[in-house]
């Protein structure tokens, strides 16, 4: 079984819509989670730690649920610029493991 | 403040030959990763360290070596290419104060085995 698993999309999107993302990880000892984004053929590029209280930046919002064992990311009023993979990524003491990630295209 | 660096960019290599990929940081970071990444598929750790004279191995450590002689440095070491290690490679770095603590990644070394 894997690590963790996303939903690899795509996701074609208009601008403005709202979208969210699933991702659910195996170890239920995970101490830390977080979302990345990668645009095509570059390095991965933190988009916000994930926290169990739940937590927003601008239009990005993350929730992690230890229970079920599964994290979220929701995007509000989606931009062309939001374009991109999106990677969840567990830490397991020093060990990260990422989704093979989501694919967003957003549409004007 | 350069951040990551990694070299070469790209890289061709022929079965059984050997290289070495380097990397660098300049945030005095105790923790150091190298990762590669296939078609369709996320990172997957090759080999960790998480501080001078200390490393371990990832998921997928085979056909790699890694040595972390100084904090600044982590290099990696393909003894005998073959043409499953062509893939790109990321290395990145992060301070081990927190588990929240995030990596910083290098730009990538394109690496691809004939």
């Amino acid at each position: 079984r894997k690590e963790v698993e996303q939903d690899p999309g795509p996701f074609n999107v208009p601008e403005g819509a709202t979208v969210a993302f699933n991702c659910t990880y195996s170890n239920s000892a995970s101490q830390s989670f977080f979302w990345y984004r990668q645009d095509c053929r570059k390095e991965p590029k933190l988009l916000m730690s994930v926290y169990s209280s739940g937590n927003e930046d601008g239009r990005f919002t993350a929730q992690l649920n230890r229970a079920s064992q599964y994290i979220s990311l929701l995007i509000r009023d989606s931009k062309l610029s939001d374009s991109a993979t999106y990677l969840c990524v567990v830490n397991n003491f020093n060990k990260f493991y990422f989704g093979s990630g989501t694919k967003l295209n957003v549409k004007p | 403040n350069a951040g990551v660096t990694q070299t070469p960019k790209f890289q061709v290599l022929k079965t059984g030959q050997s290289m070495t990929l380097q990397c660098a940081q300049d945030m005095n970071h105790e923790y150091m990763s190298w990762y590669r990444q296939d078609p369709g598929m996320g990172l997957r750790l090759i080999h960790y360290s998480v501080g001078a004279g200390i490393t371990d191995q990832g998921e997928v450590p085979n056909g790699y070596n890694v040595s972390r002689s100084t904090t600044e440095d982590f290099p990696l070491r393909l003894l005998s290419a073959a043409p499953s290690q062509t893939s790109v490679y990321f290395c990145a770095s992060r301070r081990t104060s927190g588990a929240q603590e995030t990596q910083y990644f290098g730009p990538g070394t394109r690496l691809l085995v004939l």
